[in-house]
């Protein structure tokens, strides 16, 4: 069961800028680090943020992670074709006692 | 290259078994800490369980909705983990992901094979 929950589309221009909001809780993103991963339709999900804002090699700097209390957010400047795909939220629950995902955002590039 | 490649998917009937199996190279799997996520077409992802390394040692967590039908193992000699599956139901359909998790996050991703559970 999802208890991150991201609105379920959002969109923009070329060029312009996005951000995805992610809401837990105190035991979720209140107590841990949280990831988003990026997917394109068809294909496995790809780690895009990693500890609330570090990025892996290779992911470019358009992408940035921040958070603050039980939230965080991925946000894309620049924003390019290739960046259209679903994007998902994710962190360790500690009453749950195990990883949740968000519910998932779908950007759309117009 | 770190890669991971799951095998084993299939059709299989409510009530049944199926033991997926994802196969490792390019890093020491032994130190590594490994997690299933599971997805419906068209859906989200879904997290089914994790098995830690030999120093915890093997530990397994589940998500509630597998946990008692579901078990996960590792084979450090062969660079593998296994996800067996029992007592099958429709909404186990899915693709299931094999991933590696460091420090929270996952990373790599196999590329997933499917389960179909229908009569």
């Amino acid at each position: 069961q999802s208890v991150l929950t991201q609105l379920p589309s959002a969109s923009a221009t070329p060029g312009q800028r996005v951000t995805i909001s992610c809401s837990g809780s105190s035991s979720s993103i209140g107590t841990n680090p949280v990831n988003w991963y990026q997917q394109h339709p068809g294909t496995a999900p790809k780690l895009l943020i990693y500890s609330n804002n570090q990025r892996p090699s290779g992911v470019p700097d358009r992408f940035s992670g921040s958070k603050s209390g039980t939230s965080a957010s991925l946000a894309i400047s620049g924003l390019q074709s290739e960046d259209e795909a679903d994007y998902y939220c994710a962190t360790w629950d500690g009453s749950l006692n195990g990883y949740v995902f968000g519910t998932a955002t779908k950007v759309t590039v117009l | 290259e770190v890669q991971l490649v799951e095998s084993g998917g299939g059709l299989v009937q409510p009530g049944g078994s199926l033991r997926l199996s994802c196969a490792a190279s390019g890093f020491t799997f032994s130190d590594y800490w490994m997690d299933w996520v599971r997805q419906v077409p068209g859906k989200g992802l879904e997290w089914v369980g994790q098995i830690r390394n030999r120093g915890v040692p093997y530990t397994t967590n589940y998500a509630a909705s597998v946990k008692g039908r579901f078990t996960i193992s590792k084979d450090d000699s062969k660079s593998s983990v296994f996800l067996q599956m029992d007592s099958l139901k429709i909404e186990d359909t899915a693709v299931y992901y094999c991933t590696r998790e460091n420090w929270y996050r996952f990373d790599p991703w196999g590329q997933g094979t499917l389960v179909t559970v229908s009569s």
